[in-house]
């Protein structure tokens, strides 16, 4: 399977500040997805990030508070804009295994990004 | 859209028992059911995955069953051992291309 790289692992931050995320996959993918997990939950989607077009946000997600880019197939990014402490999660992206546009195909997650805001 | 259920949210064993672990779906168009493993500070990690032409999946000591009629999915470990301990979640593809949705998660504790 791909292996993805986030970065940064793990970060304290201000309130009110932003921080950028990045995911870097060694392979080129079709689809890339940002996710939520909140201290002791289950995973939520954020975005579907698609090269060359918007992302498409999940409901309760819009994109002036989590801007993605996804300027090719290996890269995308995810800020996460005036942060609140009710933002502190850790957020994930995961990648399909396959190249090509397929239905159902297992999806593989980064470590993922610890975010704290004090 | 897709809900998924997850059942139990907690669930103790001894060392060398079975555990099972239920979900339901909402969506009765979802054909792809996979599970994942995550230990505290990692990654979800895929474990196993099932389709829904197919009842059963086995990989070793874990098993998936899926019963399209009632719309659930039961992963089934035997001989538990202490490294089976990790939280885990079931996931369903939702309406809309690869939106996986989440199980609630199942926190597994193996006692040795």
């Amino acid at each position: 399977s791909a292996v993805i790289s986030q970065k940064p692992s793990r970060d304290i931050c201000q309130r009110g500040t932003s921080l950028t995320i990045q995911c870097q996959v060694d392979s080129q993918v079709t689809m890339m997805f940002w996710y939520r997990q909140q201290p002791g939950q289950s995973l939520t989607l954020i975005a579907t990030a698609n090269q060359g077009s918007e992302a498409t946000y999940e409901s309760g997600f819009v994109i002036d508070k989590f801007p993605i880019s996804r300027p090719n197939l290996t890269f995308s990014t995810l800020t996460v804009s005036n942060m609140s402490p009710e933002d502190s999660s850790i957020y994930l992206c995961s990648v399909d295994e396959v190249e090509q546009v397929l239905s159902n195909q297992p999806q593989h997650f980064g470590d993922g990004t610890r975010l704290s805001i004090l | 859209g897709e809900n998924v259920e997850q059942h139990p949210s907690t669930l103790s064993v001894q060392e060398g028992d079975s555990a099972v672990i239920k979900c339901t779906y909402s969506d009765s168009a979802s054909n792809y059911f996979p599970w994942y493993k995550q230990e505290l500070g990692k990654r979800p990690q895929l474990i196993i995955d099932i389709r829904s032409n197919v009842g059963e999946k086995k990989d070793q000591r874990i098993a998936v069953t899926l019963n399209k009629t009632a719309k659930h999915f039961s992963l089934h470990i035997t001989e538990t051992q202490p490294e089976d301990s990790a939280v885990y979640f079931c996931a369903a593809i939702g309406t809309g291309f690869q939106k996986l949705v989440f199980g609630t998660g199942t926190r597994l504790l193996v006692s040795p």
